[in-house]
């Protein structure tokens, strides 16, 4: 099977504009899970996505949002960047999202200035 | 929420050595505990797991240990090799009520194993 795939890989945005992530799952994955990784924060989970629904959500300001497609595939969307929202942005999936394996994409590189 | 606390931040072994990761959480409903191993510029790799079902689980070279009194599980990886150098996170995870996996990570442990 493949694995779970991220576009684009690198991007370099300027403060105040916004930004879209994909996340494609392994075939047969339903849930999808966001995280933000920094060298200051660590890995924070921003939310999950499950048959096209948000069912769990982190602690990250309504700039963040995301939603998931009927194939499961997920995206994400930052409004507003910020400086502070520099960071590697991860992506997990797992087949049924209770309590299950998470399998993560290599990433997106996001660079504010 | 959960809180997750990992030791040692850096930890230096030689070659053939064990090397020996903590971990400690504060939510007693906290059922899965996964480990990940990061090399630079690379994805999180899951290398073993753990339910609060279980004790111990052992694969090769790597075993996990969980103590669900004290809530704190371990990484322990024996004879270790240059190639296990990396970073390694521990998390928790709790089976939310509308189903779902949030996981909540340790701060991570850069593991090198020196010649």
């Amino acid at each position: 099977k493949a694995g779970v795939t991220q576009t684009p890989r690198y991007l370099i945005k300027t403060r105040g504009q916004q930004v879209t992530l994909s996340c494609s799952p392994i075939s047969g994955h339903r849930s999808v899970s966001w995280y933000q990784q920094t060298p200051g924060q660590g890995l924070q989970f921003l939310f999950e996505y499950f048959s096209e629904t948000q069912r769990n959500k982190g602690n990250f300001p309504g700039r963040f949002s995301g939603r998931q497609f009927s194939n499961s595939r997920s995206e994400m969307n930052v409004s507003t960047l910020e400086l502070g929202d520099s960071a590697l942005y991860l992506c997990a999936t797992s087949p049924l999202g209770g309590s299950y394996e998470q399998y993560f994409g290599p990433g997106t590189r996001l660079t504010v200035t | 929420g959960e809180n997750v606390e990992q030791h040692p931040s850096t930890l230096s072994v030689q070659e053939g050595d064990s090397a020996v990761i903590k971990c400690t959480y504060s939510d007693s409903a906290s059922n899965y505990f996964p480990w990940y191993k990061q090399e630079l510029g690379k994805r999180p790799q899951l290398i073993i797991d753990i339910r609060s079902n279980v004790g111990e689980k052992k694969d090769q070279r790597i075993a996990v240990t969980l103590n669900k009194t004290a809530k704190h599980f371990s990484l322990h990886i024996t004879e270790t090799q240059p190639e296990d150098s990396a970073v390694y996170f521990c998390a928790a995870s709790v089976l939310l009520t509308g189903g779902g996996n949030k996981l909540t990570f340790g701060t991570g442990t850069q593991l090198k194993v020196e010649l």
